[in-house]
C-alpha cells in the first residue's frame, strides 16, 4: 500500500482480556518495527522483524506480548491478560531493508497508531 | 544505558521567529541520530537524519546539527510558521537498524 496502516485504530478493553494489534506495512519493506508510545513521552521499542523472524525481541516487556509476521508482510502484535499500564499508542513501522542507507532512501516510515485503553 | 533528554518539554513562540530544539544523550557511540516530527492523531515522519559521521543535516527550513563527542544535537527552524506546530523528537540508533532510543520530545506552538 502507500502507507503504513494500523488496524484498529482505537481499542477500548477490560482488563484480562486478550488483544490483537496489526499493521500493513508499506509493500516491499522487508523490514517491519514495534513501538509502544506512553502518554507524554518517546516511543519505546518493542520488536524488529526482518522477514518472518523477529530479528530482535528485547524490548518486549513480558511473555504477555507477543508478535508475528507469518508471510513477511502484514504483522500482528498479540497482547494477553491485559492490564492497565498496557494502555498506550502501539506504533508500527516498517523500512526497505535492515540497516540505513546513507542518502536516507531507506526511510522508516510510520503508521498512525493505534491506541490501547485498558479499563 | 543510552539516555535521550530533550529540553524544553513545551515551547511557544510568535510566528517568523527562529528557534532551537535541543537532544543530548548519554552515549556518544551512536550510529546515526534522527529527528522526526509528531502530529495529534498521525505517524511520526521523518525531518532529518544525520549519521555519526556528519556535522548537520538541512532540508529547507530546517537544520540539525551533531555533536557526537558532547553528546547533543539541535535541531533549527527558520522562520518558524504556525504550521510546524507539533511536537518534535529527536530519536539516537545504537546500530544500522531502526531499534531507536528516543526523547519525550518538544512540544512546539507557533503562535500566528
Amino acid at each position: 500500500g502507500a502507507g503504513v496502516s494500523q488496524t484498529p485504530s482505537n481499542k477500548v478493553t477490560e482488563k484480562g482480556k486478550y488483544v490483537e494489534l496489526r499493521c500493513d506495512p508499506i509493500s516491499g519493506h522487508t523490514a517491519l518495527y514495534w513501538y509502544r508510545q506512553s502518554l507524554g513521552q518517546g516511543p519505546e521499542f518493542l520488536i524488529y522483524f526482518q522477514g518472518t523472524g523477529a530479528a530482535d525481541d528485547s524490548g518486549l516487556p513480558n511473555d504477555r506480548f507477543f508478535a508475528v509476521r507469518p508471510e513477511g508482510s502484514v504483522s500482528t502484535l498479540k497482547i494477553q491478560r491485559t492490564e492497565r499500564g498496557d494502555s498506550a499508542v502501539y506504533l508500527c513501522a516498517s523500512s526497505l531493508g535492515p540497516g540505513l542507507a546513507t542518502t536516507g532512501a531507506n526511510v522508516l516510515t510510520f503508521g498512525a497508531g493505534s491506541r490501547l485503553t485498558v479499563l | 544505558k543510552q539516555e535521550v533528554t530533550q529540553i524544553p518539554a513545551a515551547l511557544s513562540v510568535p510566528e517568523g521567529e527562529n528557534l532551537v530544539l535541543n537532544c543530548s544523550f548519554t552515549d556518544s557511540a551512536i550510529y546515526n541520530l534522527q529527528w522526526f516530527r509528531q502530529d495529534p492523531g498521525k505517524g511520526l515522519t521523518s525531518l532529518l537524519l544525520i549519521q555519526s559521521s556528519q556535522r548537520e543535516q538541512t532540508s529547507g527550513r530546517l537544520n540539525a546539527s551533531l555533536d557526537k563527542s558532547s553528546g547533543r544535537s539541535t535541531l533549527y527552524i527558520a522562520a518558524s510558521q504556525p504550521g510546524d506546530s507539533a511536537t518534535y523528537l529527536c530519536a539516537v540508533n545504537p546500530d544500522s537498524n531502526y531499534q531507536l532510543i528516543w526523547g519525550a520530545g518538544t512540544k512546539l506552538i507557533i503562535k500566528p
